[in-house]
């Protein structure tokens, strides 16, 4: 069964790139056809989609994020990660990297446990 | 983006209680909507896809209806193990969005 499990630092200073990796278990990245997903939500909040890559490379971001974010992937790792760029309080939240049900699907339900960062100096 | 307006943002309700959560889009998305239940310190949990298509192992007294703009998640009887926050989703075009999130609390 595959699981995710999201790593990096806890504390980003202000203007600074927000780095996370998302490592997955119990199965090849590479098989199935699927979209890799990262998801945040700050406390308290609700759910903001930040983008999603594909094992060929090939990415969709949320435009509201588009300017600042890469995400990428090493299959020989079996990880995908997350940068985000010049980073300021409201990047506070716990982020999630996800995996959609399907192959051609964006309905999660595989999601990792969440990693909490926090943006402060 | 299409934005997801969820209503109410907060349910009062009792065990044994039929629960209804409405989610509308600013734009028609045909059945790409996804409802989430969500528990504090949790990743959410996929409860329907599809607007109406049951994930596997959640309970039957889960179910999703609508299509186009307007859709519902309703509990049949709720029980002690639903009281959480559900989202829902679109999954029609990109950005990917979800709703604000409906709570729901103990009556």
């Amino acid at each position: 069964q595959v699981q995710l499990q999201e790593s990096g630092p806890g504390l980003v200073k202000p203007s600074q790139t927000l780095s996370l990796t998302c490592t997955v278990s119990g199965g090849s990245i590479s098989s199935g056809s699927y979209y890799w997903s990262w998801i945040r939500q700050p406390a308290g909040k609700g759910l903001e989609w930040i983008g999603r890559i594909y094992t060929s490379g090939s990415t969709n971001y949320n435009p509201s994020l588009k300017s600042r974010v890469t995400i990428s992937v090493d299959t020989s790792k079996n990880q995908f990660s997350l940068k985000l760029s010049s980073v300021t309080a409201a990047d506070t939240a716990v982020y999630y990297c996800a995996r959609p049900q399907l192959s051609g699907s964006d309905a999660f339900d595989i999601w990792g446990q969440g990693t909490m960062v926090t943006v402060s100096s | 983006d299409i934005q997801m307006t969820q209503s109410p943002s907060t349910l009062s309700a009792s065990v044994g209680d039929r629960v209804t959560i409405t989610c509308r889009a600013s734009q028609s998305i045909s059945s790409w909507l996804a409802w989430y239940q969500q528990k504090p310190g949790k990743a959410p949990k996929l409860l329907i896809y599809k607007a109406s298509s049951l994930e596997s192992g959640v309970p039957s007294r889960f179910s999703g209806s609508g299509s186009g703009t307007e859709f519902t998640l309703t509990i049949s009887s709720l029980q002690p193990d639903d009281f959480a926050t559900y989202y829902c989703q679109q999954y029609n075009s990109y950005a990917l969005t979800f709703g604000g999130g409906t709570k729901v609390e103990i009556k």
